[in-house]
């Protein structure tokens, strides 16, 4: 089973900042295929980003993921207000599809 | 895309069983490979177990926490997914979601659609 960890923890930022999230794996993860999601509270989760760095529908383009085998990164070049959530990253090269367990965006 | 609504959850005593479903919108349902993911509560997620379309095998696949205990069907002429839990542990207690996994066959594994949920409670 592949082991997501994602950093930091809790990243704390104004409006307008950069937000910079990692995602490792502990091994490498086939063909890129590593999604990213957002929650926000009492909310199910929202696909961003999958294929490490295609957009999902509907996506503004303030974020994007890049990275292969084994590192990762979502980037939000300007945090916008409706961006404080919790992001997952998750693989799905191999079975069992795994999740990392979270980062969250908080207003500083 | 398609639209997604879970139903069944509630309380239920450990050991007990629990069937879950989940109605989809649109044509494309029965094209949709599906699986079930899980938040316990304040945790992050887990994937449950996927069912690949019925042109594709209809084939479904288990985490290890589940498998034996969970089963996934599927029917396409109801639009419904569901997920039947027998067994149930108190460490079962969670949000389930029901997903559709977006991309080809080849290259699926993402859950690009998710219902809002529904919650279910394994304690005495």
């Amino acid at each position: 089973e592949i082991v997501l960890t994602q950093s930091p923890a809790t990243l704390s930022l104004s409006p307008g900042e950069r937000a910079t999230l990692s995602c490792r794996a502990s091994q490498s993860v086939t063909s890129s295929y590593l999604a990213w999601y957002q929650q926000r509270p009492g909310q199910a989760p929202r696909l961003l980003i999958y294929g490490a760095s295609n957009r999902a529908t509907d996506i503004p383009d303030r974020f994007s993921g890049s990275g292969s085998g084994t590192d990762f990164t979502l980037t939000i070049s300007r945090v916008e207000p409706e961006d404080f959530a919790v992001y997952y990253c998750q693989q799905y090269g191999s079975s069992p599809r795994t999740f990392g367990q979270g980062t969250k965006v908080e207003i500083k | 895309e398609v639209q997604l609504v879970e139903s069944g959850g509630g309380l239920v005593k450990p050991g007990g069983s629990l069937k879950l479903s989940c109605v989809g919108t649109g044509s494309t349902f029965i094209y949709a490979w599906m699986s079930w993911v899980r938040q316990a509560p304040g945790k992050g997620l887990e994937w449950v177990g996927r069912i690949k379309s019925i042109g594709s095998g209809g084939t479904t696949d288990y985490a290890a926490p589940v498998k034996g205990r969970f089963k996934i069907s599927r029917d396409d002429s109801k639009n419904t997914l569901y997920l039947q839990m027998d067994s149930l542990r108190i460490e079962d207690t969670a949000v389930y979601y029901c997903t559709t996994q977006g991309g080809t066959p080849e290259t699926t594994g993402f859950f690009n659609s998710w219902g809002p949920g529904s919650l279910v409670t394994v304690s005495s």
